[in-house]
């Protein structure tokens, strides 16, 4: 398996422009969560789905992050318009159904560095 | 409240140390425990995690943990160091169920020096 994927790996845009940050999560995983990482704040969850569906959004920093996850393979997360204090890494993890037996870690993709000037 | 502390911001040894790091949480029920790695300029690993049945576990590279369910702790250890272990740590809980979310503790930067 490919491991999570998440693109574009680094993205440099301008105060107010739009972002769209993507990941793909490892077939047959029905967790996704996204993290924002930097390091004044260290690591934060964002938000997570089970089965395409959001269950906790508590994390989102406010009304200009929104994220989707239309199918199983595929979610993004949007900063609409972006700040300079956007600036961080953003990882995408994704992890097993909990069946017997399965501890369900997560597995984490190579992070977004977005960069807001 | 849902919490994971870990003991030491940053920690640096010399080459063949022995490490320990601490790491306690706040959580109701039972819960799985895992340790990830931040290797420099990369994402999180998996290093090792709990899941039941023998409460010392061992991982990758070296490194095992101890569960200890009256402490709700969930230690981190390495008999000796190599530089190449120069990295961040994160303990990390989460709850029996698909709907629980991962709380991460705050992570340890740990510095090897040759």
């Amino acid at each position: 398996d490919a491991g999570v994927i998440q693109s574009p790996r680094h993205e440099v845009t301008e105060m107010g422009q739009e972002v769209t940050l993507r990941c793909k999560p490892i077939s047959g995983h029905n967790s996704l969560f996204w993290y924002r990482q930097t390091m004044m704040r260290g690591l934060e969850l964002l938000i997570y789905f089970n089965n395409n569906v959001p269950i906790d959004d508590s994390g989102m920093p406010e009304d200009r992050f929104s994220a989707k996850m239309p199918n199983a393979s595929f979610s993004t997360l949007k900063i609409q318009p972006s700040e300079p204090r956007d600036s961080a890494v953003y990882f995408c993890a994704s992890s097993q159904p909990r069946l017997a037996g399965s501890s369900y870690e997560q597995y984490f993709g190579p992070g977004t560095r977005l960069t807001v000037t | 409240a849902q919490s994971v502390s870990q003991h030491n911001h940053h920690v640096i040894l010399s080459e063949a140390a022995s490490l320990e790091l601490g790491c306690n949480y706040s959580y109701g029920g039972t819960v799985n425990l895992f340790w990830y790695v931040q290797y420099p300029g990369q994402h999180l690993q998996l290093l090792l995690k709990y899941f039941s049945g023998d409460p010392l576990v061992k991982g990758i590279k070296g490194f095992e943990a101890e569960f200890i369910k009256s402490k709700f702790s969930f230690n981190l250890r390495k008999p000796s160091v190599q530089w190449s272990d120069t990295a961040e740590y994160f303990c990390a809980v989460r709850g029996k169920t698909s709907y629980d979310k991962v709380i991460f503790g705050p992570g340890t930067s740990l510095s090897v020096i040759p």
